[in-house]
């Protein structure tokens, strides 16, 4: 089973207003990341916290860890149309001495303009 | 910089047929990567290479093998290809030292028929 889930699986927003994502994951991590992917286009990282972060912001995004309860979240504020895409996150694996990567199934975002 | 480059872009196999998808990155590196990613689905691990001369499996390792080059290089082979193996491959690679985010490439399209 994969490290981490997303939910929602689909999102739908005006442009203009915030889309939130959250992610969970089972093991140890050292970070978690989050990716943007457009459609039929590879990842490009967005922003990585690490596991002794609780909040980081790059721009227009803020994402959170809660360590405890094993989840993040990716907020984007001020959504434009250019924003419409599927996001991962993605975590290490502390058995694996953090070298595993896996992913999320994603969540899609649609912004409507 | 170039960052990561696979080929091909997209190849059409016939059910038996082998091929190998190659992939480079420029970036000095010590970790690389292969995943496939399934129509609107999540990237999944097959192998993946913490450093020049170790490859480990990932989630999804049957009817594949991998060879690490060199620090630069890392290829994917399928020996029988199956229509399952039907998807869209993505090669990554990052700095281990940092354990920061994944770099990926475009891409390969690969059809099994």
């Amino acid at each position: 089973s994969q490290q981490g889930e997303e939910d929602p699986q689909a999102l739908s927003i005006q442009e203009g207003e915030n889309a939130t994502m959250n992610c969970s994951y089972k093991t140890s991590i050292n970070n978690l990341q989050w990716y943007r992917q457009n459609s039929g286009r590879g990842l490009v990282h967005l922003i990585l916290i690490r596991s002794n972060e609780r909040e980081k912001h790059s721009g227009r995004l803020r994402v959170t860890l809660d360590t405890s309860k094993k989840s993040s979240s990716l907020l984007i504020t001020a959504s434009r149309a250019a924003d419409t895409a599927s996001y991962f996150c993605a975590t290490d694996d502390r058995g694996t001495s953090y070298d595993k990567v896996i992913f999320g199934p994603g969540t899609s975002l649609s912004v409507i303009p | 910089n170039a960052g990561v480059t696979q080929t091909p872009k997209f190849q059409v196999l016939k059910t038996g047929q082998s091929m190998t998808l190659q992939c480079a990155q420029d970036m000095n590196h010590n970790s690389m990567y292969w995943y496939r990613q399934d129509p609107g689905m999540g990237l999944r691990l097959i192998y993946y290479s913490a450093s020049e001369g170790t490859t480990d499996k990932g989630e999804v390792p049957n009817g594949y093998n991998v060879s690490r080059l060199n620090k630069r290089e890392f290829s994917l082979r399928l020996e029988s290809a199956a229509p399952s193996q039907t998807s869209v491959y993505f090669c990554a690679s990052r700095d281990r030292a940092s354990k920061g985010g994944q770099y990926f490439g475009p891409g390969t399209r690969l059809l099994v028929l």
